[in-house]
């Protein structure tokens, strides 16, 4: 079976710092795997999404990830929080043709 | 460019009450799904629908009813609404078997 698991239910930065949301993945093959933004109100946004083409994925608005399959690991990461990056993040992966999201990282930007 | 649009954006039940949240897309996708969003518990799904004239159970089914009315349009039903109920709610779209899901705002149910 597939799950994922995001592994911070909140992380908070300073604008301007790195933000790193962390992601791991059970699976018994190579997956696919997404992470998406939903800002307050809002649907959800695809930021980046990972199909084996290539270990690192550059998304939107300077985001990317990297596929680790050895630590079974999609973190994302900035190098350079904005406020306007605040917001719930999940990380998906597609399970039977249905995309299973984790429960959600909320990330928010000091000032 | 509408995309994927949800109503109503926010209701208020009676528990037994009954009602339907509409969906539509215009961006001919032929999968489309229900999710229902709760603290610290991601999306789950509820129902999807692979193509036009098939529907599918997810994760959590029990309450609802879905129908795929059109290749537009997939509507969710709660027969006899319960405070479990209450949630926010979340119609989406794909055009392909994986890939991009496309989301609508959302609809926030309370159930009294």
């Amino acid at each position: 079976a597939q799950s994922v698991t995001q592994l911070d239910s909140h992380v908070s930065v300073s604008e301007g710092t790195p933000v790193l949301l962390r992601c791991n993945y059970s699976s018994s093959y190579s997956p696919s795997l997404f992470w998406y933004v939903q800002h307050p109100n809002k649907g959800l946004q695809l930021l980046l999404k990972y199909t084996s083409a290539a270990t690192l994925v550059k998304g939107i608005n300077g985001f990317e990830a990297e596929f680790k399959k050895s630590e079974t690991s999609f973190h994302l990461t900035k190098p350079s929080a904005h406020m306007s990056d605040a917001a719930e993040y999940f990380c998906v992966v597609i399970l039977a043709r249905k995309l299973i999201f984790g429960q959600g990282t909320e990330l928010s930007v000091k000032p | 460019n509408a995309g994927v649009t949800q109503t109503p954006k926010f209701q208020v039940l009676k528990t037994g009450q009954s009602m339907t949240l509409q969906c539509a897309q215009d961006m001919n996708h032929n999968s489309m799904y229900w999710y229902r969003q709760d603290p610290g518990m991601g999306l789950r799904l509820i129902y999807y629908s692979a193509s036009e004239g098939t529907t599918d159970k997810g994760e959590v089914p029990n309450g609802y009813n879905v129908s795929r009315l059109n290749k537009r349009e997939f509507s969710l039903r709660l027969e006899s609404a319960a405070p479990s109920q209450t949630s926010v709610y979340f119609c989406a779209s794909t055009g392909r078997d994986s890939g991009e899901l496309f989301f609508g705002e959302g609809s926030r149910l309370t159930v009294l």
